[in-house]
């Protein structure tokens, strides 16, 4: 399969720890990056490899991969995490990448 | 300060043609493979094509194989998506993007350029 797949919308409590993820076949052989898209701006990269964080991207965010499913961790959501939270990879070929539908994340 | 910017952008009629190009600064430019990542108007991201650092490999998305082609000119910092045979659906936001050497991640993004294919 070509295709990952995420949740279309996520919310959290203010200060609270919450989860998204990504499911799909090539995530057994590659590792998934995370992006982060406020309206009217171009996606940021918040997570990479195994569990990196490019350089500003505060601690809270955190990666994590098991099987098919790669994760997002925010702990400790701030107002500021508001936003469409996509996943991306390469396909099962190796020669294309993917990208998940997006999660909407609220924090309430 | 490492930098995308894309240009090339506008409307555009069913069946015509447009390139649009991406210059980059602040990096060697010719150390990394580079993407070009679509994204329709109230729709999410999609990934188009890519090009290798020397040329020598390109990939394209089936939804524009055959109508896009990807190309770089390393001497310019330039990375560049000839578009023909436009169609409706490919309305949207393009985005360059440089992969790292690291876990193919796409860790720096222009600021997008909008292509409207309509008559």
């Amino acid at each position: 399969s070509s295709e990952l797949t995420q949740d279309p919308a996520v919310s959290v409590a203010l200060g609270q720890t919450v989860r998204i993820t990504c499911q799909g076949d090539s995530l057994r052989s590659y590792y998934a990056s995370w992006y982060q898209q406020k309206p009217g701006q171009a996606p940021l990269l918040v997570i990479y490899g195994k569990n990196n964080r490019p350089s500003g991207i505060p601690d809270r965010f955190s990666g994590s991969s098991s099987g098919n499913t790669a994760s997002l961790t925010f702990t400790g959501a701030q107002a500021e995490d508001e936003a469409d939270y996509y996943c991306n990879s390469r396909d099962s070929s190796g020669n294309h990448w993917v990208f998940g539908g997006g999660t909407k994340l609220t924090v309430l | 300060e490492v930098q995308l910017v894309e240009s090339g952008g506008g409307l555009v009629q069913p069946g015509g043609s447009l390139r649009l190009s991406c210059a980059a600064s602040g990096f060697t430019f010719s150390s990394y493979w580079m993407h070009w990542v679509r994204q329709a108007p109230g729709k999410g991201l999609v990934w188009v094509s890519r090009i290798n650092s020397d040329r020598s490999s390109t990939s394209y998305a089936d939804s524009v194989k055959g109508r896009f082609t990807i190309s770089r000119d390393n001497s310019k910092n330039t990375l560049y998506l000839q578009m023909n045979s436009l169609r409706a659906e490919d309305t949207a936001v393009y985005y360059c993007a440089r992969e790292n050497n690291l876990d193919d991640a796409f860790d720096i993004w222009g600021q997008g350029t909008m292509v409207t294919v309509s008559s």
